[in-house]
């Protein structure tokens, strides 16, 4: 099993641009999350989903959307990127909702100039 | 919505030290608290985990403590070696379908 795998690693924006984080795993689990780590901040709950056709808003939702269309994929969509969304984004899945544990992807490290 | 807070941000020990990090949270049907270990650049990795009809749990030299009326849990690590120096999260469950960190913390071990 790869696990979760993120794309791209690295991702470097204008103000403005717009782009996706990928997200798949390949564990059949029907819970998967993203979230952004901001030094300091640890780490804050952008979306989740439950299930495919199942979104919902994390902590820190604004300027993101989501979408779920298939168990496997959880795409994380930024439609006008600002300097203030430069971070790390983890996705995470699960096999148990918030309730168990959380398999995180490597990471995507985006700068917005 | 949940409140994780977490102490010490920084933690110094010398190896062999024991070292605690602490959290508290605010929902009281919480009833997830998991810890992961973050080494530099690298992703959250869990160490370890305890439920709510449990107090203690242990795997080695790693051990957690939960107390549901204060509301608030810590990490043990007994004998620290360096390579346990890494970044150290705590979490809450709420609402079941929400997972909340607590800040992190930084935990240096010196040989």
């Amino acid at each position: 099993n790869a696990g979760v795998t993120q794309t791209p690693k690295f991702q470097v924006l204008k103000t403005g641009q717009s782009m996706t984080l990928q997200c798949a795993q390949d564990m059949n689990h029907e819970y998967m999350s993203w979230y952004r780590q901001d030094p300091g901040m640890g780490l804050r709950l952008i979306h989740y989903s439950v299930g495919a056709g199942i979104t919902d808003q994390g902590e820190v939702p604004n300027g993101y959307n989501v979408s779920r269309s298939t168990t496997e994929d959880f795409p994380l969509r930024l439609l006008s990127a600002a300097p203030s969304q430069t971070s790390v984004y983890f996705c995470a899945s699960s096999f148990d909702r918030a309730q168990g544990p959380l398999h995180f992807g490597n990471g995507t490290r985006l700068t917005v100039t | 919505g949940e409140n994780v807070e977490q102490h010490p941000s920084t933690l110094s020990v010398q190896e062999g030290d024991s070292a605690v990090i602490k959290c508290t949270y605010s929902d009281s049907a919480s009833n997830y608290f998991p810890w992961y270990k973050q080494e530099l650049g690298k992703r959250p990795q869990l160490i370890i985990d305890i439920r709510s009809n449990v107090g203690e749990k242990k795997d080695q030299r790693i051990a957690v403590t939960l107390n549901k009326t204060a509301k608030h849990f810590s990490l043990h690590i007994t004998e620290t070696q360096p390579e346990d120096s890494a970044v150290y999260f705590c979490a809450s469950n709420t609402g079941f379908q929400k997972l909340v960190f607590g800040t992190g913390t930084r935990l240096l071990v010196s040989p």
